[in-house]
């Protein structure tokens, strides 16, 4: 498949365990914020978003934290199963600005 | 509903020349980001188009270039191609500039020798 990333951060994690992948974003100002799975060879896929008056959003077995004071998100993913490997990616905007994404973070889920 | 579909899927070119890739967006969006995506930079915003009008435009060189149709079909051009330029182009449909969600299509992989 093709390389999203050959020096990205990677995360090892167990079948059936917890995952916690995060994020540090750089503006302050910014009020919209996406996580995002990219498969190889795939475009990037939606997982779970959220907005600045929130500070935590739960989807089906994803969980999204934010702290504005230290401009810091993560995603937590419950019962981690081998489909979720992939590269997973946060991104920002303020109001219409274009989403600003960070470089990603690749799940490793060991069998 | 189908979703976003970009062509071609891969592309070889040579450097010095232009390429020409497509996207249809899902039925009913019509706006259109592109976005370039390499190992050593991550995902770059190129352009941004919302009833064939260019809304935002990223910190690419001019030899990059979109525009958006009138049924919100999108085309990006990058002429003079260069080594540098090989990369995946991902391209996303959402609603209006003012919804969040971007759904992206499975991108186009340009290699350039």
């Amino acid at each position: 498949g093709e390389s999203v990333g050959l020096h990205l951060p990677t995360l090892s994690v167990q079948e059936g365990d917890n995952s916690i992948i995060n994020c540090a974003y750089s503006n302050s100002a910014s009020d919209y914020f996406i996580w995002y799975k990219q498969e190889s060879g795939k475009g990037p896929q939606f997982i779970i978003d959220i907005r600045s008056n929130m500070d935590k959003r739960q989807g089906q077995r994803v969980t999204v934290l934010l702290n504005k004071t230290v401009k810091h998100l993560s995603l937590q993913i419950a019962a981690t199963q081998p489909g979720d490997s992939a590269v997973y990616f946060c991104a920002e905007r303020s109001g219409n600005t274009p989403l600003v994404f960070g470089k990603g973070t690749r799940l490793s889920v060991i069998a | 509903k189908a979703g976003v579909t970009q062509t071609p899927r891969y592309l070889i070119k040579t450097r010095g020349q232009q390429v020409t890739l497509s996207c249809s967006p899902i039925s009913g969006h019509r706006s259109v980001s592109w976005y370039q995506q390499t190992p050593g930079q991550g995902l770059q915003f190129l352009f941004e188009y919302f009833s064939e009008t260019q809304r935002n435009k990223g910190n690419f060189p001019g030899r990059f270039s979109g525009r958006q149709f009138s049924n919100s079909r999108s085309e990006m051009n990058v002429s003079t191609l260069e080594l540098g330029d090989s990369a995946l182009y991902l391209c996303a449909s959402f609603t209006s500039p003012s919804y969040n969600e971007q759904f992206f299509g499975p991108g186009t992989r340009l290699t350039v020798l």
